[in-house]
């Protein structure tokens, strides 16, 4: 248990499909961030949110849309995804310190798009 | 952008063997991370370096913060069939705020 959990666990949607990834964590940390994980890439950063506000968007198209209501809990909204956006989601949150900040991960969510 | 060398990419083993990692970077670092992922699961936290020359173990996991800051190994002994799984490195730079740069992962196998 590493205390940051995601729902759902698998998702199958179609191209024209809206859903919606929710990241909760419990660790009272305030950065949290959503990475997008294919096979054969290194882990590839998509939002980076600190204390609520986004710090950091990686060139990420409009179709995936992130919201972080509370420090808590982070949502990534999907649009009219393409099949190349098949991956394993992962959130991971931080304490948000400049030292001794190691990001803790969920299970991931994995997305296949039809 | 800055990039991460990990290697070796895969490794076969038989049980009980030690096994040996490393990350390289081209920028210097001032934390060094070492995570373990599981088929279907999110990478797990198992050891973290913030000090030049830091050796640090968890079981029979040790992991060192080259002295160059530029580098970083995982050590692995007496390798079990649970330590199957792919390990990723990821550092992160004294200007990149909280952003981790990660490498490849080194895909682990054991033969019982």
């Amino acid at each position: 248990e590493t205390g940051v959990t995601q729902t759902p666990r698998h998702l199958v949607m179609g191209m024209t499909n809206k859903k919606s990834l929710k990241c909760e964590q419990h660790l009272g940390h305030n950065a949290m961030y959503w990475y997008k994980q294919s096979a054969k890439k290194p882990l590839e950063l998509m939002f980076v949110y600190s204390l609520e506000e986004r710090v950091e968007n990686n060139s990420v198209p409009s179709r995936f849309s992130p919201e972080c209501p509370n420090s808590s809990h982070l949502f990534l909204h999907l649009h009219t995804l393409q099949p190349e956006d098949s991956a394993l989601y992962l959130c991971a949150s931080s304490p948000g310190r400049s030292s001794y900040n190691e990001q803790f991960f969920g299970p991931g969510t994995r997305l296949t798009v039809l | 952008g800055q990039q991460l060398n990990q290697s070796p990419q895969s490794m076969f083993i038989q049980e009980g063997e030690d096994v040996s990692m490393n990350c390289t970077s081209s920028s210097i670092f001032n934390t060094w991370l070492w995570y373990k992922q599981e088929p279907g699961e999110g990478p797990v936290l198992l050891i973290a370096l913030y000090k030049a020359g830091e050796l640090t173990s968890n079981g029979r996991l040790t992991a060192q913060f080259g002295i160059t800051r530029k580098d970083s190994f995982l050590n692995i002994s007496a390798s079990i069939p649970s330590d199957v799984g792919i390990y990723f490195c990821a550092g992160q730079e004294e200007t990149s705020g909280s952003r981790l740069t990660f490498g490849e992962g080194t895909q682990l196998t054991v033969n019982p």
